[in-house]
């Protein structure tokens, strides 16, 4: 139980263009779903906190405008990355809770989408 | 400002040998605190977790100790093997896990068999 899956699992575009990036809870309702950012050999970085049904919280520091999250069912988020540039390159990992498990507490991981703008 | 320092940064262990990555909190108002472990081009997945009223957690050859006057956690690794060579993450919550996840750098570690 507690799968959470992404897709794409990986994607190239050119400058300029919006790429959306799907995070999925599987198996079971998540009210609460976390965006992260990773670079290369780095730590895993909280962008934003996507609830069904209401706006994100954004980290600070993370453009709202650039990053746009929609959480509009109990199993699907999205991020969608407007106007990529080559410093948008990373790898973006979603997380949700099942509060229904016996670990509502545990944040379960997607396997995260690398982006890399060209 | 980091809240939670993660070392060494890596670490090589023989096949058999014991693994001890250390991680130091500095808001006492944290009382979650989960390892993750993260191979390459994969998420992260939980391995073990631990709440402030208990030192010690063991869940099959992985342990975490915690000590709360010092606010510090280890993950102890027993008989190390070479499938366990990934990066290993701690991390530090607050309202019983229930807010954000703050996470160490990560230690990224080899296990040579």
């Amino acid at each position: 139980g507690a799968v959470v899956s992404q897709h794409p699992s990986w994607v190239i575009c050119k400058s300029g263009t919006s790429v959306k990036i799907e995070c999925r809870s599987l198996d079971f309702q998540a009210t609460t779903m976390f965006w992260y950012r990773q670079f290369p050999k780095q730590s895993l970085m909280l962008m934003a906190t996507s609830n069904e049904g209401s706006k994100a919280t954004y980290e600070q520091g993370v453009e709202k405008d650039k990053f746009l999250i929609n959480h509009a069912s109990l199993t699907l988020s999205t991020l969608t990355v407007t106007s990529a540039h080559p410093e948008d390159s990373s790898f973006y990992i979603c997380s949700a809770r099942d509060p229904t498990s016996g670990k509502p507490d545990t944040q379960y991981f997607g396997p995260g989408t690398r982006l890399t703008v060209l | 400002q980091q809240q939670v320092k993660q070392s060494p940064q890596s670490l090589i262990v023989q096949k058999g040998g014991i693994s001890i990555i250390n991680c130091a909190y500095e808001n006492t108002a944290f009382d979650y605190f989960p390892w993750y472990q993260q191979f390459p081009g994969k998420g992260p997945a939980l391995l073990i977790a631990i709440r402030p009223d208990v030192s010690e957690k063991k869940e099959g050859r992985f342990t975490i100790s915690f000590n709360k006057s010092a606010k510090q956690f280890s993950l102890h690794i027993m008989d190390s093997q070479p499938g366990d060579s990934a990066t290993y993450f701690c991390a530090a919550s607050m309202d019983s896990g229930y807010s954000t996840l703050t996470f160490g750098k990560g230690t990224m570690l080899l296990v040579s068999p």
